[in-house]
């Protein structure tokens, strides 16, 4: 059973801070993906990493693929209220249908 | 991204009745669904898996016989919850996967009273 260990739990911070969320395991993923989702509605994909070492933009937010494929971490620059949610990250193995592992979810509270 | 579509997007329903959820992806073809359910302020919980055309493979812990999953074609799966209880209550969310990438329904918020 492949496991994902999502940290923090929560977070609470005020505008204009930076923040990391990391993503570990200690299986080997052929891809993870980030997810956001916002109260009462579905995981919204925000991006996917493929390649050990691989680092992907997105405006303020900057994901990192470890070197292994076990780890990663998304880092926002310069928060803002809108970037408040729950931020998913997700892994997938080799196995058939591309079924995802979740990682528990980093719940994050921008302040104005 | 990929369309899909969940509906209802909430329902309230007293316990003993039975409940049907559809997701449908509207512009591919899923040859694979993965049904998801998700208490408050936790993650996703994989509740089962289903092929086109096959009878659905459920995680530890989920009854088959409670939450009855069809995927019938390639664009529609449903979720039966069968005589829900207020345990039941969660929000419910499909993933239809035909590409690499997943994409998720709307989720639909399941009340029972």
């Amino acid at each position: 059973t492949q496991l994902l260990e999502q940290s923090p739990q929560f977070l609470s911070i005020q505008e204009g801070e930076n923040l990391t969320v990391y993503c570990n395991s200690s299986s080997v993923f052929s891809s993870l993906q980030w997810y956001r989702q916002e109260p009462g509605e579905g995981p919204v994909l925000l991006v996917t990493v493929v390649t050990g070492g691989e680092v992907k933009k997105l405006k303020r937010l900057t994901f990192q693929f470890g070197d292994a494929r076990k780890d990663s971490s998304l880092h926002i620059t310069a928060a803002q209220p809108g970037d408040t949610g729950l931020y998913l990250c997700a892994g997938a193995g080799n196995n058939a249908g591309n079924m995802l592992t979740f990682g528990g979810g980093t719940r994050l509270m921008v302040k104005p | 991204g990929a369309v899909v579509s969940q509906h209802p997007s909430w329902v309230i329903c007293k316990s003993g009745t039975s409940v049907k959820i559809e997701c449908r992806s509207l512009d591919f073809q899923a040859t694979t669904m993965f049904w998801y359910r998700q208490f408050p302020k936790q993650s996703l919980m994989l509740m089962a898996t289903s092929n086109e055309g096959s009878k659905a493979t459920y995680e530890q812990g989920v009854e088959k016989d409670k939450f009855l999953i069809n995927h019938a074609s390639l664009t529609l799966s449903t979720l039966t919850v069968t005589s829900a209880h207020p345990e039941d209550s969660s929000f419910y969310i499909c993933s239809p996967r035909g590409r690499a990438s997943a994409f998720f329904g709307q989720g639909t918020r399941l009340t029972v009273v």
